[in-house]
């Protein structure tokens, strides 16, 4: 069974401010994990994703993701928040063969100016 | 299409009515998935498509929900007999399906199903 915790349902930076959204995992087999960004009233957009090769994944918009074995974690981070970045932010884990996704409940970053 | 369309973008329905949301992947993709949204929550896992093979229907929460797709096209989510509980948006997302991939899963819009 693949679960995701993703602590904070929401999250506020001020412009210019470091992003950290927390992701941890629970899978019986090697994971695959993803983050994605849903704007108000769109569809999710892929950020980016682990596939078990470099363990640093380097997204879009400045966003990565570090996979972290030893603490079941894959937190999102981005040196300095835009406003553009205000959304909702999803963590989904995926296993082999068709990849069903299992998503956490998300967290709405919020950016003032 | 370049992306994942759904239609209707919105549906407004009166509690025990039938409705039914429908999902164009991209073209070529062989796997397309059905996904709820409720309100503040994450995204709740309803139902698989590869190819030809049987769908996983292991997320679909009542036997009021079913689905159908025509070959790797176009795919329809069917409710019956609605009750508010079913008000969530409904994403359909598609991916080329390849076996032992990690390829990407790509969303629609969703579907924003209020049942009045």
């Amino acid at each position: 069974a693949q679960s995701v915790t993703q602590l904070g349902s929401h999250v506020s930076v001020s412009e210019g401010a470091l992003v950290l959204l927390r992701c941890n995992y629970s899978s019986s087999v090697p994971p695959y994990l993803f983050w994605y960004v849903q704007y108000p009233n769109q569809g999710l957009q892929l950020l980016l994703k682990y596939t078990s090769a470099a363990t640093l994944v380097k997204g879009i918009n400045g966003f990565e993701a570090e996979f972290k074995k030893s603490e079941t974690s894959f937190h999102l981070t981005k040196p300095s928040a835009h406003m553009s970045d205000a959304a909702e932010y999803f963590c989904a884990v995926g296993g082999t063969g068709f990849q069903k996704l299992v998503f956490g409940t998300g967290t709405r970053l919020l950016v003032s100016p | 299409g370049a992306g994942v369309s759904q239609s209707p973008s919105n549906k407004v329905t009166e509690k025990g009515k039938d409705v039914e949301l429908r999902c164009d992947p991209i073209s070529g993709h062989t796997a397309l998935y059905w996904y709820r949204q409720r309100l503040g929550q994450g995204l709740e896992f309803l139902i698989y498509f590869q190819g030809n093979s049987a769908p996983d229907k292991s997320g679909l929460p009542s036997d009021r929900f079913s689905a159908e797709r025509t070959g790797e096209s176009v795919s329809t989510l069917t409710i019956q007999r609605t009750q508010q509980e079913d008000s969530a948006v409904y994403l359909c997302a598609s991916r080329t399906g390849l076996a032992g991939s990690t390829d990407t899963q790509y969303f629609g819009p969703g579907t924003r199903l209020t049942v009045l």
